[in-house]
């Protein structure tokens, strides 16, 4: 059964630091992973996309990193601010054009 | 980028009653779309996959006649909660996959279903 695991479970951090997601799968063959935002009682957003053929993606202060080889994929948010604060999804799909398996997430909470 | 939207937003019914869900892209086609259901500080959780112009296909555990899902054309799928129970409490999001190489998904809003 395709897994995926998301650590830690839950972060807070004061405004400004740097801080690392991390998301583990246990299915290699993927297609697509993608992170996404959700806040509280609302939808999906999505931050970044890496493909299988590519091993990370950079946009603004997130930066995004696949290692398929061991199953992981890590998300790097640099100098936090408490507007990033929500829960962070990995997912992944192991098919050209199917659903995505979806973690549990990391609530993320920055302080000012 | 690509824009899908939900509605409604919320609802509140009735043990008993049935609730239909609008998922549409906005500005693009998708001949598939899927639906997932989130509990509470839970993952999202694949419901069905549904496709333009034939039946939808359910994952293992999913009431295909409970939950009736009907895409009748390149923009619009629907899901329909039949004689909702208090468990079918729940937030329901659909995403519609883009027609690019990348095969990226992007997600409606979300639907919050609260059944009373």
């Amino acid at each position: 059964k395709q897994e995926v695991t998301q650590i830690p479970a839950a972060l807070s951090v004061p405004e400004g630091e740097n801080l690392v997601l991390n998301c583990s799968f246990t299915d290699s063959a993927i297609y697509n992973l993608q992170w996404f935002r959700q806040d509280p009682g609302k939808g999906l957003t999505s931050l970044l996309l890496i493909q299988s053929s590519q091993r990370e993606q950079t946009s603004g202060r997130l930066n995004a990193s696949l290692d398929k080889s061991s199953g992981r994929s890590t998300l790097y948010i640099a100098a936090s601010q408490p507007g990033d604060s929500a829960t962070y999804l990995c997912a992944f799909s192991n098919q050209a054009g199917t659903a995505l398996i979806f973690g549990k997430g990391t609530t993320l909470s920055v302080s000012s | 980028g690509a824009v899908v939207s939900q509605h409604p937003s919320w609802v509140i019914c009735k043990s008993g009653t049935s609730v239909k869900i609008e998922c549409r892209s906005l500005d693009f086609q998708a001949t598939t779309m899927f639906w997932y259901r989130q509990f509470p500080k839970q993952s999202l959780m694949l419901m069905a996959t549904s496709n333009e112009g034939s039946k939808a296909t359910y994952e293992q555990g999913v009431e295909k006649d409970k939950f009736l899902i009907n895409h009748a054309s390149l923009t619009l799928s629907t899901l329909t909660v039949t004689s909702a129970h208090p468990e079918d409490s729940s937030f329901y999001i659909c995403s519609a996959r883009a027609p690019e190489s990348s095969y990226e998904q992007y997600f409606g809003p979300g639907t919050r279903l609260t059944v009373t």
